[in-house]
């Protein structure tokens, strides 16, 4: 079956600790984003890739790094510079990263900040 | 960064009411507007994807108009069921020709059975 996966479901990090967030996808898709939820927030991007080993930032870059080595893979590293990164992460991916281009969503991981 | 909103925030109905809620989003340098239904514990899935002034669409009991020159689009839903219960989601794609989309914070539909 297509789709996106992300991993773990659910993470826990001590403050000061980078994390590293995984999505695959095998879609066959060009871009892929990284989005973050806040309770009461619509969703918010982080970075976005519109073809591999390129990358730009979206609207809250801060604290967070990313690669898109392969086309299939964009991990998402939280660093210890990010103030509050407790938060639901999405992944998401389109076929050519176009204005009417279908994004096609992961089912997200949780992380929290203990 | 573009200002989307969305209202109401949240709406309780009963199955078999119509219900419809708003997308306001920045008229300038429009692109497309997007509609997405996230259900509790799975992922958001596409509805629409809609571009021209007056653009209407339909997925079974749910549509969609949009207008570009105002700056707004409307989801309805027809005969509401438990099972149309979600967030709905909508994300312009405005400034840019790239799908960076600018969601709205959502609409909370519950369906009371």
């Amino acid at each position: 079956d297509g789709g996106i996966t992300q991993s773990p479901k659910y993470l826990f990090r001590k403050e000061g600790q980078n994390v590293t967030l995984s999505c695959e996808q095998n879609l066959n898709h060009d871009a892929m984003y990284w989005y973050r939820q806040d309770p009461g927030q619509g969703l918010r991007l982080i970075y976005y890739s519109q073809i591999v080993n390129d990358f730009q930032k979206g609207d809250i870059a801060e604290g967070y790094s990313v690669s898109r080595e392969k086309k299939e893979s964009f991990p998402l590293t939280v660093t210890s510079a990010q103030k509050n990164p407790t938060a639901f992460y999405l992944c998401a991916s389109s076929g050519l990263g176009g204005s009417t281009d279908t994004q096609y969503f992961g089912p997200g991981t949780r992380l929290t900040v203990l | 960064i573009l200002n989307v909103e969305q209202s109401p925030q949240s709406l309780h109905v009963q199955e078999g009411d119509s219900t419809n809620f708003t997308c306001s989003f920045p008229s300038s340098n429009f692109y497309a507007l997007h509609w997405y239904r996230w259900e509790t514990a799975k992922s958001p899935e596409a509805l629409f994807v809609m571009t021209l002034n007056g653009d209407e669409k339909k997925k079974g009991r749910i549509s969609a108009t949009l207008n570009t020159k105002e700056g707004y689009s409307y989801l309805y839903i027809k005969g509401s069921q438990p099972e149309d219960s979600a967030t709905y989601l909508c994300a312009s794609a405005g400034g840019t020709s790239y799908g960076k989309l600018t969601f709205g914070q959502g609409t909370i539909l519950t369906v009371h059975p």
